[in-house]
């Protein structure tokens, strides 16, 4: 149980173009997904948290017009990269907050969502 | 601003021997600690938590131990096998009554055979 996947999880894309990186919680609800971004040989950085029904809550520093957050279900939040560039290249992974609230904070990460940029 | 921070960034460690990675966190609000493991190219993998209000919990082979005083935390993890090579992560969390979560900087564990 409590199985977070996303996709897809490898992308490559020219640069300015948009890229959409879904994240599902498979067997749980999720009113809140976290997404992260982690660069190479580095930490994971919280970009922003993404909660259902309203508007995502965006981490100091990270432009909310270029990573568009969408949690359109208890199940699904979408991160999409707008206008791409070779510095937005990086491993991005998402969380999920059980509804429940789980085993405490716990959240459940995905397996990473690998963007080069071109 | 708040951080959590490492002492070692790469171990390495003989196959069996026991392991110990430390994690020095700065907001003494904070109340829930967990560390993660991630191999290359993957997620996080949950390992082991602890609330603030205990200071020793023990899962399979990994034990996690936090000092409040000090504010640190530790994983230890006995006779240490080829498949815990990968880096660990400590995060906290709590200090603003939200689950957002901030990682420390990573441990590289190399296990030699």
């Amino acid at each position: 149980g409590a199985v977070v996947s996303q996709h897809p999880s490898r992308v490559i894309c020219k640069s300015g173009t948009s890229v959409k990186i879904e994240c599902r919680s498979l067997d749980f609800q999720a009113t809140t997904m976290f997404w992260y971004r982690q660069f190479p040989k580095q930490s994971l950085m919280l970009m922003a948290t993404s909660n259902e029904g309203s508007k995502a809550t965006y981490e100091q520093g990270v432009e909310k017009d270029k990573f568009l957050i969408n949690h359109a279900s208890l199940t699904l939040s979408t991160l999409t990269v707008t206008s791409a560039h070779p510095e937005d290249s990086s491993f991005y992974i998402c969380s999920a907050l059980p509804l429940s609230g789980g085993a405490g904070n716990e959240q459940f990460f995905g397996p990473g969502t690998r963007l080069t940029v071109l | 601003g708040e951080s959590v921070g490492l002492h070692l960034p790469t171990l390495s460690v003989q196959e069996g021997d026991n392991s110990i990675i430390n994690c020095a966190y700065s907001n003494s609000a904070s109340d829930y600690f967990i560390w993660y493991k991630q191999e290359s190219g993957k997620g996080p993998q949950f390992i082991i938590d602890i609330r603030s209000n205990m200071d020793k919990r023990q899962g399979q082979r990994v034990t996690v131990l936090l000092n409040k005083t000090v504010k640190h935390l530790s994983l230890q993890i006995a006779a240490t096998q080829p498949g815990d090579s990968a880096v660990y992560f400590c995060a906290e969390s709590g200090a603003d009554s939200s689950y957002k979560l901030i990682f420390g900087s990573g441990t590289r564990l190399l296990v030699r055979p």
